[in-house]
């Protein structure tokens, strides 16, 4: 596709449920990012891969928190029992060489947790 | 370790001139600064590397001094579309970007 593209963009859900997040990368890019925006707030590392690897998970709030990424493609962030403090925009972004070259962002996908 | 940028906050007229600025703890070998506006995915605005270069395009320049792992971002003539949230994306060579903590700007008219 033309740019990264989220999904849903937007997410209510009740406490305890799980939720998965999706993103479509930019064909061709090989390293891609998650991150969490809590409202009015920074961007909140989470996980990057380079290709299917993740290298380094160290950003993922809990055990609650998985990503895997298929296919050099898609990836999908899983959230466990969902609490309300996991509530933010949950953004994706591809990149076609990690620290080299410029990073693009999807919109985004809203979660909230009632 | 979260780059700390500098001011948190910042409110110009149109025509001024304004200095961001992103600090971090750790040996960095790349810079990128992006800006935010509201209910908005991030833009790239520009990279910079390992080597203290220092790039710009139109009224928007940055340099990158390594030795004190350091980024400034400087906006000059400041335009209303200026306005929204700078973030500094740092990377010490393990492929993990970092965002600082964010300085939001707004132009007034």
């Amino acid at each position: 596709g033309a740019g990264v593209s989220q999904s849903p963009s937007n997410k209510v859900t009740e406490k305890g449920k799980d939720v998965e997040l999706r993103c479509d990368p930019i064909s061709g890019h090989t390293a891609l990012y998650w991150y969490r925006q809590r409202l009015g707030q920074g961007l909140e590392f989470l996980i990057y891969f380079q290709g299917n690897s993740a290298p380094d998970k160290s950003g993922l709030p809990s055990d609650r928190f998985s990503a895997e990424r298929t296919g050099e493609s898609v990836s999908t962030l899983t959230i466990q029992r969902t609490q309300q403090e996991d509530s933010a925009v949950y953004l994706c972004a591809s990149s076609g060489r990690t620290g080299l070259s410029e990073a693009f962002f999807g919109q985004g996908t809203r979660l909230t947790v009632v | 370790q979260q780059p700390v940028q500098s001011p948190q906050a910042v409110i110009l007229r149109e025509g001024e001139d304004a200095v961001i600025n992103c600090s971090s703890s750790k040996a960095l070998y790349s810079v990128h600064w992006y800006r935010q506006k509201h209910g908005e995915a991030p833009v790239f605005l520009m990279i910079l590397l390992k080597g203290g270069e220092q790039k710009g395009h139109d009224k928007i320049s940055a340099s990158f001094n390594e030795k004190k792992q350091q980024s400034s971002l400087y906006l000059t003539a400041s335009q209303l579309s200026y306005s929204g949230t700078y973030f500094c994306g740092t990377d010490s060579g393990t492929y993990k970007y970092i965002f600082g903590t964010g300085t939001r700007l707004k132009v007034l008219a």
